[in-house]
């Protein structure tokens, strides 16, 4: 069974400041998928990464997918209030009918 | 602009009451899913179907049944609820699946079990 670790599991800033989230597996990925879910809300998606070394950009939002395909990282620079939220990472079990298992997600207060 | 509905959006029951949570998605999505989201775990997947007439189990399926009898339905049972099945349910479709394929997800179903 293939497990996805996120880290850190509770992250508290300063609004300006920058920080990373982690996305680990004990596998190779096949693709990795970034969510954002708010209080109340159900999760959307950010973006998908699927090649080993690809990096994408989101405005302040950056994600990497590592070489090895076995882990990925989300980096927002100078974070707002406004990115406080859960921040949920999901691998794609395409020999599954396309299940999609997730992370156990990093809990993101952004404090003005 | 309906997207994912799931109803009800709350509920309480009693240990040993049954019950139906109903997502309903009208973007012609093959693929659904039913997640549950309790405090540090994240969305655990319950069970999934990837198209009219089939289901297939998650990560934790104990206690919990399925049907996909329409396309745009998926009904998720709780045949005898249990306190440990206290929890906020997601349902979510997909047009290809997860990987390149985004998930649309609900609002959230909560369901209490005294």
């Amino acid at each position: 069974t293939q497990l996805l670790e996120q880290s850190p599991q509770f992250l508290s800033i300063q609004e300006g400041e920058n920080l990373t989230v982690y996305c680990n597996s004990s596998s190779v990925f096949s693709s990795l998928q970034w969510y954002r879910q708010e209080p109340g809300e159900g999760p959307v998606l950010l973006v998908t990464v699927v090649t080993g070394g690809e990096v994408k950009k989101l405005k302040r939002l950056t994600f990497q997918f590592g070489d090895a395909r076995k882990d990925s990282s989300l980096h927002i620079t100078a974070a707002q209030p406004g990115d406080t939220g859960l921040y949920l990472c999901a691998e794609t079990y395409y020999n599954q009918g396309g299940k999609l298992i997730f992370g156990q997600g990093t809990e993101l207060s952004v404090k003005p | 602009n309906a997207g994912v509905t799931q109803t009800p959006k709350f509920r309480v029951l009693k240990t040993g009451q049954s019950m139906t949570l109903l997502c309903a998605q009208d973007m012609n999505h093959e693929y659904m899913y039913w997640y549950r989201q309790d405090p540090g775990m994240g969305l655990r997947l319950i069970h999934y179907s990837v198209g009219e007439g089939t289901t297939a189990k998650g990560e934790v399926p104990d206690g919990y049944n399925v049907s996909r009898l329409k396309k745009q339905n998926f009904l998720l049972g709780l045949e005898s609820a249990a306190p440990s099945q206290t929890s906020v349910y997601f349902c979510a479709s997909s047009p290809s699946g997860g990987g390149t394929g985004e998930l649309f997800f609900g609002e959230g179903s909560r369901l209490t079990v005294l």
